[in-house]
């Protein structure tokens, strides 16, 4: 199975900050990982599709880049709406993985 | 628009089966996969399983020996059963689409396995 870790667990930001989330993959994915955001008790929202490709109705404040092993996450300029759990899932192959998450939370 | 809704009981007692149903609306199954996820509370995704669209399954294999996924296309549903429950299956279980990410999710539907 690909495991996907996903740094740092939590970070500490103050809004107007820009950030980086990281994700590495066990192994080689080419591009496929997905970025999702999670607010509390609610169901998760994809960001980013394929590492870099934006979705509709995104904020573009929200991207992505990497390829292989390595991905990033990066939001420019965090807003309040912002702080919420963040989690890469892969689809290179089955089973589908989540990485365990990144909770961005108010400094 | 593209919809899915989770349904079932909320409480399941130790060693029984759990029975989820996933209604979808705005797409056929015929044409796209559903998942499942659950979600235990205050932790992670975790992926079940996949049926297709071709009505073929994947699941994970933690979970392969007491998992069954099935669909009725006609009723726009889909079906997750999973026996043996036990306390660590308490969690949110959700459907998603499947596709480039899964960008269409139901609400999800929290199940407690307790006595």
């Amino acid at each position: 199975d690909i495991v996907l870790t996903q740094s740092p667990a939590t970070l500490s930001v103050t809004p107007g900050e820009s950030v980086s989330l990281s994700c590495r993959a066990s192994q080689g994915i080419s591009t496929s990982i997905h970025w999702y955001q999670q607010k509390s008790n609610e169901s998760p929202r994809l960001l980013i599709k394929f590492a870099s490709q934006s979705i509709s109705g995104i904020p573009s404040r929200f991207s992505g880049s990497g390829s292989g092993t390595d991905f990033t996450l990066s939001i420019n300029r965090v807003e309040s709406e912002d702080f919420s759990v963040y989690y890469c899932q892969q689809s290179y192959s089955l089973p589908l993985t989540f990485g365990s998450g990144t909770k961005l939370e108010i400094k | 628009q593209v919809q899915l809704k989770e349904s079932g009981p909320g409480l399941v007692q130790p060693s029984q089966t759990l029975s989820l149903t996933c209604t979808v609306s705005g797409f056929s199954l015929s044409s796209y996969g559903v998942i499942w996820v659950r979600q235990p509370p205050g932790k992670g995704l975790e992926w079940m399983g996949v049926i297709w669209g071709n009505g073929n399954t994947n699941y994970n294999s933690a979970l392969k020996s007491r998992l069954s996924i099935s669909r009725d296309t006609s009723k726009s549903q889909v079906y997750l059963k999973m026996n043996s429950l036990q306390t660590e299956d308490t969690a949110t279980y959700y459907c998603a689409r499947a596709g480039s990410g899964f960008a269409y999710w139901g609400q999800g539907t929290l199940v407690t396995v307790s006595s």
